[in-house]
């Protein structure tokens, strides 16, 4: 059972434009929500969360919005760069304070592709 | 943030051999996590080493097919055994550090990318 979806595989998006990812869960215990970004032979580096608390966190040119009640998530990208290509891993946890003693739920990637 | 070596990024190994993945990290750390992922796939947690005592495995993982060791604080060895095509993955080390707010976010290795064949 996938607790975490990403359903959309792939996403093309123009230089300048916003880019919007997109994430649902279905476990309501979660309240720790994280974005990754993963290059080509990299690991994932983190990029930005939210605790269940908040409906919104942004860091620079990127915002997080958690719909508690939809039990979804997105991440927006503005404007959006040739270097943002990347596979976007959404990712929970049932840990307010954190990743829950490294047990993440991870879902499938986003493969972001910006062009020039 | 933590640095974490793993050795090594690639290789290609033949059905029923073990290969042992190697990770490096340039700070002490109680807790190390393995994950892995197949092709296609979400991230999944293997399990968790800690320093001084057994690994702690999840659901669907077993420590004969996958013994990990944690001799000191900052290094950690997990062993894919008997390999079949289905443990062709990129195996992931990671260590919890403190991210936005103070809550801690999982930092990983580059992975080590296995192909059986």
């Amino acid at each position: 059972d996938q607790q975490v979806k990403q359903n959309s595989p792939s996403l093309s998006v123009q230089e300048g434009r916003i880019s919007i990812l997109n994430c649902d869960y279905t476990n309501s215990m979660f309240d720790y929500f994280l974005w990754y970004k993963k290059y080509p032979a990299e690991g994932p580096t983190f990029l930005i969360s939210i605790s269940s608390i908040k409906d919104k966190n942004e860091d620079g040119r990127f915002t997080v919005f958690l719909n508690k009640s939809a039990k979804h998530l997105s991440l927006h990208i503005v404007p959006s760069q040739p270097g943002d290509s990347a596979v976007y891993f959404c990712a929970a946890s049932a840990n307010a304070g954190g990743t829950s003693y490294g047990k993440l739920t991870f879902g499938q990637g986003t493969i972001l592709t910006v062009h020039p | 943030s933590a640095v974490i070596s793993q050795k090594p990024s690639r290789d290609i190994c033949q059905r029923g051999t073990s290969l042992t993945i190697q990770c490096q990290v340039d700070s002490q750390v109680t807790m190390m996590f393995w994950y892995r992922q197949q092709p296609g796939q979400s991230l999944t947690l293997i399990a968790t080493a800690n320093q001084g005592s057994e690994a702690t495995y999840e659901s669907g993982f077993v420590i004969d097919k996958f013994p990990i060791s944690r001799p000191n604080l900052t290094f950690s060895t997990l062993t894919v055994s008997n390999m079949s095509p289905e443990d062709s993955s990129i195996y992931l080390c990671s260590v919890e550090t403190t991210g936005m707010g103070g809550a801690n976010v999982l930092t990983f290795g580059a992975g080590s990318r296995l192909t059986v064949l």
